[in-house]
Order: structure tokens, then C-alpha cells, then sequence
């Protein structure tokens, strides 16, 4: 069964610390993405990548960066954690544009993050 | 802009009661609109995907069906295992990118 596993289910951090998110993936998937989710927001995309060490800016993308130095790996960096990204972190991937079939995202089970 | 919107927020069933979830869009070029379960503290899980009005796909009690404007989730005859937060989202122009609606909160009682 395919899959993409995020490091950690729960997380607490201190604000100001540096968070990283952890998000592998075993489909030989080209895109990689990071969403975070909030009640009566819904899904919000932070950062997107198409290819190993391509990034692309999501909509909110403010306080975060990311990572993708191998193809299965998509890193998620909250460079000075504040009390409003509290918030549940999911992690997708999907093949690339130029495949014949327009599948859905695979998820991760997600990470909830806390900042104290 | 993209748009999705879902209705309603949230949903009440009696087990057995059947009923729809409405996702509406506007979306430039939609090239795919996709229907997610999720269950409390955990990622979404895939169910269809749907791409030219007219369309419709099945599994199990859900039917999801496609219109140039709408889709809808159909769920004959409910059961309290179908209880969870179901979400919509459309693929527009040429991009890999999903736009979520918030998510409809089903709970079905026995």
C-alpha cells in the first residue's frame, strides 16, 4: 500500500524555536506539497514542490520554508515558531502534471502542532 | 477567483436516512474535482475524482455526481461508520494545486 508518513503525530514547541516537519513519501510521487489546517478554514496551502530542489510558494507561505534535497523527502521549517501557527500540519504528494490520469493527493496522517 | 464552497457545515442523519452534500465551484479550466473522507486526527483519505460534467462514480453508500457548476455526494441509507468530515476540492487550469471547501461534518446516529 502506498503511503507518505509524517515524522511525528503530536508535536510541542516553545515560540521562537526552529520546528522542522518531517514528510517521506515510498510512490516515486514528482509532487510534493504542505497544507495546513484550521477549523472553519479548511485546507490552506503553505509551500509546494514539483521536483527535487524546486519550491514554490503556496498562499500563505509567510514563517515558513521548506526542503527537497531527495525526491521522496519534503521538509516543512518553521524558522522562529509563533503561538499562531498552532495549528494541524498535512503533508501530500501526487505524480506530476504529464501523467495521463489526474489523481488525487496521497496525505499523510498529519502532524499537530502546538506552540506554547 | 477559484472558489469552492460546501454545504451544509455540518449534518445530522438518523442511520439509514439518505441524503447529499453539496460542493460548489467556480474554478478556471477545471481539470479534476475530488472527494475526501477524514476522520477526527488524521489526513484525508482519497475517494473520486470526477472531470467532465455528467459524470458520477460509486463506492459502497456514496455516489458522487458532477455538474458545470456542482458536484454532490450522495449517501443512501447511512450507517454510523460514514460518520466524518467530508471534503471537496477542484484542480484548475495547469497546475498540480487543490482548492478545498471546508469540509462537511457528517454524523450519522444509530
Amino acid at each position: 500500500d502506498v503511503k507518505v508518513t509524517q515524522s511525528s503525530r503530536y508535536l510541542v514547541k516553545r515560540t521562537g524555536e526552529k520546528v522542522f516537519l518531517e514528510c517521506v513519501q515510498d510512490m516515486d510521487h514528482e509532487n510534493m506539497f504542505w497544507y495546513r489546517q484550521d477549523p472553519g478554514l479548511g485546507l490552506r496551502l503553505i509551500y509546494f514542490s514539483y521536483d527535487v530542489k524546486m519550491k514554490e510558494k503556496g498562499d500563505i507561505p509567510e514563517g515558513y520554508s521548506v526542503s527537497r534535497e531527495k525526491k521522496e523527502r519534503f521538509s516543512l521549517i518553521l524558522e522562529s515558531a509563533s503561538t499562531n501557527q498552532t495549528s494541524m500540519y498535512l503533508c501530500a504528494s501526487r505524480r506530476g502534471t504529464g501523467s495521463p490520469k489526474n489523481y488525487g493527493y496521497t496525505f499523510g496522517s498529519g502532524t499537530r502542532l502546538t506552540v506554547v | 477567483e477559484d472558489q469552492v464552497t460546501q454545504s451544509p457545515e455540518a449534518l445530522r442523519l438518523q442511520e439509514g436516512e439518505s441524503s447529499s452534500l453539496n460542493c460548489s465551484y467556480t474554478v478556471s479550466g477545471l481539470r479534476g474535482l475530488f472527494w475526501y473522507r477524514q476522520d477526527p486526527g488524521k489526513g484525508p483519505e482519497f475517494l473520486f475524482t470526477l472531470y467532465s460534467a455528467g459524470e458520477e462514480k460509486e463506492k459502497e453508500r456514496l455516489k458522487a455526481t458532477l455538474t458545470k457548476k456542482e458536484s454532490f455526494l450522495h449517501i443512501t441509507a447511512p450507517k454510523p461508520e460514514d460518520s466524518a468530515t467530508y471534503l471537496c476540492a477542484v484542480q484548475a487550469g495547469n497546475t498540480d494545486k487543490l482548492i478545498f471547501g471546508t469540509g462537511t461534518r457528517l454524523q450519522v446516529f444509530p
